[in-house]
């Protein structure tokens, strides 16, 4: 089955830095890669996704980079915000089988400092 | 407004009680997930459902039961049987199976006392 590694498990960055977190995905078939943010307490927000069919998205500060040759895609940040900290998820499915979950990576907890 | 709806937001069982977890959705999404989800491990899928009437264990599926009698709702129980049950239980749902944006409650912190 699909596996998804997510590094670094923690980044601290200053404010107005740009913060970058990578994900490793091990099914070929996979073709749908969401990142969502997740705010103490509360559950995870969709902040952007990508599809296979798409090498790069972007949206304001945030984007997102495949590479299906390596199997990994990124989430980009950039001009970071004190309410950017959070912990962030990436996401893999659409892989081939009967079962086609979204499988999470262990997250990335981000912390912008003023 | 629309939205999935988890309850309660904390919940306290005692070691041998079996608890169950609440998730409404008026999304009218087919499908619905129940996650766990423990310090530094992500969120681990235990049930999901593709439509109602059917239901599919997941990775940590040992000590809960599920049930979909109704699109719009899809409780997760906590048995006697699951051995460390203490988490933080996150639901979702999609507006389909494949490859769609899944939207979450706010979760449920349970603890075992």
């Amino acid at each position: 089955g699909e596996n998804v590694e997510q590094h670094p498990s923690t980044l601290s960055v200053q404010e107005g830095d740009s913060a970058v977190i990578k994900c490793t995905y091990s099914d070929s078939a996979s073709n749908y890669f969401p990142w969502y943010k997740q705010e103490l307490g509360k559950g995870p927000q969709l902040i952007i996704d990508i599809r296979s069919n798409v090498g790069e998205k972007k949206d304001q500060r945030i984007a997102v980079t495949l590479n299906k040759t390596a199997k990994h895609f990124s989430l980009h940040i950039t001009e970071t915000q004190p309410e950017d900290s959070a912990v962030y998820f990436c996401a893999a499915s659409g892989g081939g089988g009967a079962t086609n979950k979204l499988i999470f990576g262990t997250g990335t907890l981000l912390a912008v400092q003023p | 407004d629309g939205g999935i709806t988890q309850s309660p937001k904390y919940l306290f069982r005692k070691e041998g009680q079996n608890v169950t977890l609440s998730c409404e959705q008026n999304l009218n999404h087919d499908a619905m997930y129940w996650y766990r989800q423990d310090p530094g491990q992500g969120l681990r899928l235990i049930y999901y459902s593709q439509i109602v009437n059917d239901f599919q264990k997941g990775d940590i599926a040992e000590g809960y039961s599920v049930s979909r009698e109704k699109k719009e709702s899809f409780p997760l129980t906590v048995t006697s049987a699951q051995k460390n049950p203490t988490a933080f239980y996150l639901c979702a749902s999609s507006i389909k199976w494949r490859d769609t944006e899944a939207f979450f409650g706010q979760g449920t912190r349970l603890t075992v006392v």
